[in-house]
């Protein structure tokens, strides 16, 4: 069974630009979580989605923002990026908000820089 | 609200010693509560949970016990490998809301 995968893994920007990460959950997931992982500060929630729809989102600027597909894939987007964007953005997928308590399981992450 | 809270590192081990990272909780209702391992250029993995009070999740010589009475799910191993150099996230579950704990950073040399 494949697991979550995150494309692209690397990703290099400058600030103003825009940025589009993608992620494919498990099959039979259909809860895709986000999270950016700067150098040193642990993990930091960005955006819950399931089953097409935006179901909480973390303490981030309205220029983060994203999607999920009919097929549970799911994409984040950076608008207008600066320097402080440099992270590891990793997603995580579950079996969904039916299924409370269920662990989720993450992709290797892209990683972004900001130049 | 909910948190989690782990002890700070980085640790540093010999081979073979003992392991123990704390952690503790706050939580509303019944959460929960997981152990993830993130190895260098990697994504977190999932390495034990446990689902209700007195529960022990198990894995690869890993263990951790929920205590509800003290609010912790501390890891521990009984004989570190150099393999285990990692960084360790304690996280908690309420609901479909995860909230992770700040890592721990384990290195063990030979």
């Amino acid at each position: 069974e494949a697991g979550v995968t995150q494309s692209p893994t690397h990703l290099i920007k400058t600030r103003g630009q825009q940025a589009t990460l993608r992620c494919s959950p498990i099959s039979g997931h259909t809860s895709v979580y986000w999270y950016q992982q700067a150098l040193g500060l642990g993990l930091q929630f960005l955006l819950w989605y399931d089953e097409g729809e935006e179901r909480n989102r973390g303490n981030f600027p309205p220029r983060f923002s994203g999607r999920q597909f009919p097929n549970y894939s799911s994409e984040l987007n950076v608008n207008a990026l600066e320097l402080e964007d440099s992270a590891l953005y990793l997603c995580a997928s579950s079996l969904g908000r039916r299924r409370i308590n269920q662990p989720q399981h993450f992709g290797d992450g892209t990683r972004l820089s900001i130049l | 609200g909910n948190s989690v809270t782990q002890m700070e590192g980085p640790v540093t081990l010999s081979e073979e010693a003992f392991l123990t990272i704390n952690c503790t909780y706050t939580a509303t209702g019944y959460p929960s509560l997981f152990w993830y391992v993130q190895y260098p250029g990697e994504g977190l993995q999932l390495l034990l949970k446990a689902t209700k009070a007195d529960d022990k999740g198990s894995n690869k010589g890993f263990e951790a016990t929920y205590r509800k009475e003290t609010t912790s799910f501390h890891l521990e191993k009984g004989s570190v490998q150099v393999s285990d150099s990692a960084v360790y996230f304690c996280a908690l579950s309420t609901g479909n809301q995860f909230y992770f704990g700040t890592g721990t950073s384990l290195t063990v040399i030979p």
